[in-house]
C-alpha cells in the first residue's frame, strides 16, 4: 500500500457522460498530481495541485477539470466523455513542490463505451 | 525541450542474466531522474532516484542506475535477473527549477526467461 488512495478502481461509463475520480494523498503530502496512461499516449501529466492551489498544468483537455479540497484530497472531473478517454488515471502525491519524485496510487481504470 | 528516451520497448533476458534498461534524457537545466516499475494492473512504484548527490544510485530489489552527464544517460541495471522482475519499467525526469511534474519515457517491458 503506497498510502495514496484512489477510488473507484474501475469505472465503466457511456460516451457523453461525466465522471469524478477521487484521490487521497499520503498523510502529510501537500501536492497532488494527476496522470493519464493510455496505450497510444503513454503516461501524460495532466495537472498538479499544491495545498489547494493549481500549480502546474500539462496536457489536460478543457473537458477535464480538477480541484484539491481543504482536507487535501483531490478530484478529477471528466465530462462529455469520448471513447478515447478510456485510460488508466493515476494520482500521485509528494510532500511539497520539489522535484524529488512522488508516490503513485494504484489508479482508476476508466472504460468509455 | 525536456524529454526522456527509452531505447527498446521490449527487453528479454534469461533468469540470472544481467538486466540493462537504457534511458537517455534531454534537459536544459539540472535534472532529477527516476526509474519506476509497473507490475500488471498496478500503479507505479519508485525504484530509485537521482537528485544530484551520488551519481551511482542504488534502489530497491537490487537495481541501480548511474547518472552520466557526459552521455546524458541514466541506465538501469541489475546483475542477476529474477522471474519477479518481469514488469514494465519507466524512466522519468523532472527538473530542479520550475514545475516538478514528471516527464516519462515510453516504457520498457522486461521479460525474464526461465
Amino acid at each position: 500500500d503506497s498510502g495514496v488512495t484512489q477510488t473507484p478502481k474501475h469505472l465503466i461509463t457511456a460516451t457523453g457522460q461525466r465522471v469524478t475520480l477521487r484521490c487521497s494523498p499520503r498523510s502529510g503530502d501537500l501536492s497532488v498530481y494527476w496522470y493519464q496512461q493510455s496505450l497510444d499516449q503513454g503516461l501524460q501529466f495532466l495537472i498538479q495541485y499544491y495545498n489547494g492551489e493549481e500549480r502546474a498544468k500539462g496536457n489536460i483537455l478543457e473537458r477535464f477539470s480538477a480541484q484539491q479540497f481543504p482536507d487535501l484530497h483531490s478530484e478529477l472531473n471528466l465530462s462529455s466523455l469520448e471513447l478515447g478517454d478510456s485510460a488508466l488515471y493515476f494520482c500521485a502525491s509528494s510532500p511539497g513542490t520539489e522535484g524529488y519524485g512522488y508516490t503513485f496510487g494504484s489508479g482508476t481504470r476508466l472504460t468509455v463505451v | 525541450a525536456q524529454s526522456v528516451t527509452q531505447l527498446g520497448s521490449h527487453v528479454s533476458v534469461s533468469e540470472g542474466a544481467l538486466v540493462l534498461l537504457r534511458c537517455n534524457y534531454s534537459s536544459s537545466v539540472p535534472p532529477y531522474l527516476f526509474w519506476y516499475v509497473q507490475y500488471p494492473n498496478q500503479g507505479l512504484q519508485l525504484l530509485l532516484k537521482y537528485t544530484s548527490a551520488a551519481t551511482l544510485v542504488k534502489g530497491i530489489n537490487g537495481f541501480e542506475a548511474e547518472f552520466k552527464k557526459s552521455e546524458t544517460s541514466f541506465h538501469l541495471t541489475k546483475p542477476s535477473a529474477h522471474m519477479s522482475d518481469a514488469a514494465e519499467y519507466f524512466c522519468a525526469v523532472s527538473f530542479q527549477t520550475g514545475a516538478n511534474n514528471l516527464f516519462f519515457g515510453t516504457g520498457t517491458r522486461l521479460t525474464v526467461i526461465p
